[in-house]
């Protein structure tokens, strides 16, 4: 059972474009959401996180969008840059006495010139 | 302040063969969490140690095992390879409190590449 699903699962947006990365989310518990950033040949690094009492998260480019009725979340990545060409994956976790993450499948983002 | 470190980061072995990858974490951090992250795939929840105990597993069957040690190092090991098991194993470590709220800002290695032929 997939509980976190993400989607598209490639996405080409040209140089200054903005990226948009979608996932929704099965399991009600869960009340952390953060977003990874992945390299080739890399672990995943956190790129910017959400808990479900905000709507909206800005950190420079990036921001998250969250519809706690609709069980979904959004990553939009505004001016795109050739350097933010990577695999995208978003997550979730529940506040519960251990920390664990499920993630979504991935979305491999290409920034063309 | 160093990073997460694993190794090795890559290495292959037979079917039915045993392995054990390594990590230490990152400085400050008592909590390791190991990751299965097949190709094309996100990674996946194997388990946790929080001060050298066991305290979360996913979905994997016991010949995947881990220890933590006293200085919140840890490693993972698994029995029996099946070519299944050829992915990247990804440690994070993080700082946590057993029964309190994890923030869940996990830091990860750089991984370790695993095949099984």
């Amino acid at each position: 059972q997939q509980q976190v699903k993400q989607s598209p699962q490639s996405l080409i947006v040209q140089k200054g474009g903005i990226s948009i990365i979608n996932c929704a989310y099965e399991n009600t518990a869960f009340d952390y959401f953060p977003w990874y950033q992945q390299f080739p040949g890399k672990g995943p690094a956190l790129l910017i996180a959400i808990r479900p009492d905000v709507s909206e998260k800005k950190e420079g480019r990036f921001t998250i969008s969250f519809n706690k009725s609709a069980k979904q979340f959004s990553l939009h990545i505004m001016d795109s840059q050739p350097g933010d060409s990577a695999t995208y994956f978003c997550a979730a976790s529940s506040g519960s006495g251990y920390s664990t993450l499920t993630f979504g499948k991935g979305t491999m983002l290409l920034v063309s010139p | 302040e160093t990073g997460v470190t694993q190794s090795p980061t890559h290495l292959i072995k037979t079917r039915g063969q045993q392995v054990t990858l390594r990590c230490s974490s990152q400085s400050g951090h008592n909590t390791v969490s190991w990751y299965q992250q097949a190709l094309g795939q996100g990674p996946q929840f194997i388990f946790q140690y929080y001060r050298e105990e066991e305290n979360g597993r996913g979905n994997f069957p016991p010949r995947f095992s881990g220890l933590q040690f006293p200085n919140y190092s840890s490693e993972l090991n698994v029995n029996a390879l099946e070519l299944d098991d050829s992915a990247l194993y990804l440690c994070a470590s993080s700082s946590g409190t057993s029964g309190r709220r994890n923030t869940g800002e996990l830091f990860f290695g750089e991984g370790s590449r695993l095949t099984v032929l």
